[in-house]
């Protein structure tokens, strides 16, 4: 099976901006969750989508959004970008209802100027 | 929310030696205690879980103990070699939000050759 993919890896923005990142999940899972890992902060969660609905959501501002399609991939947003949103966001996936294991991609490296 | 400490911050062990990394978590309803593995560049990689039913798992050379009324988890690895070089996370999550997870932050183990 592939793995869990994410486009794109590597992203420039300046402060203002959005951005919409994209997770798809390994072939059968339905639940995408997202963290966001910085080396002061470490690995936070910043929420997670099953069956197109959120079923988690972590202590992230509001301009911090996600959604779940239909066929379980999913993307996050984040508007009015600022320095400090500069880091590695990661999804994982999971089979959900049939096991806890989390699989994560490779993460999109977000660089705010 | 779950709180999840993790020590030592770094650790270098000559090659064969063994390595323990210790985590304490603070919710007690947490249920499910993966370990991360991340090389440089790299996206972590699940290496061993453990759930609250059960006091300790093996694979190979690694090794996980729980205590769940001290609400601490251990990392034990065996006979270390170069390879096993990179930062281990441990996490947390609570019954009911297993994919929600709490992150230590993180150990950064040398195994010098």
């Amino acid at each position: 099976k592939a793995g869990v993919t994410q486009t794109p890896r590597y992203l420039i923005k300046t402060r203002g901006q959005q951005v919409t990142l994209s997770c798809s999940p390994i072939s059968g899972h339905r639940s995408v969750s997202w963290y966001q890992q910085t080396p002061g902060q470490g690995l936070q969660f910043l929420f997670e989508y099953f069956s197109e609905t959120q079923r988690n959501k972590g202590n992230f501002p509001g301009r911090f959004s996600g959604r779940q399609f239909s066929n379980s991939r999913s993307e996050m947003n984040v508007s009015t970008l600022e320095l400090g949103d500069s880091a590695l966001y990661l999804c994982a996936s999971s089979l959900a209802l049939q096991g806890y294991e989390q699989f994560f991609g490779p993460g999109t490296r977000l660089t705010v100027l | 929310g779950e709180n999840v400490e993790q020590h030592p911050s770094t650790l270098s062990v000559q090659e064969g030696d063994s390595a323990v990394i210790k985590c304490t978590y603070s919710d007690s309803a947490s249920n499910y205690f993966p370990w991360y593995k991340q090389e440089l560049g790299k996206r972590p990689q699940l290496i061993i879980d453990i759930r609250s039913n059960v006091g300790e798992k093996k694979d190979q050379r690694i090794a996980v103990t729980l205590n769940k009324t001290a609400k601490h988890f251990s990392l034990h690895i065996t006979e270390t070699q170069p390879e096993d070089s990179a930062v281990y996370f441990c996490a947390a999550s609570p019954s009911g939000s297993a994919r929600q997870l709490t992150f230590g932050s993180g150990t950064q183990l040398t195994v010098l050759p």
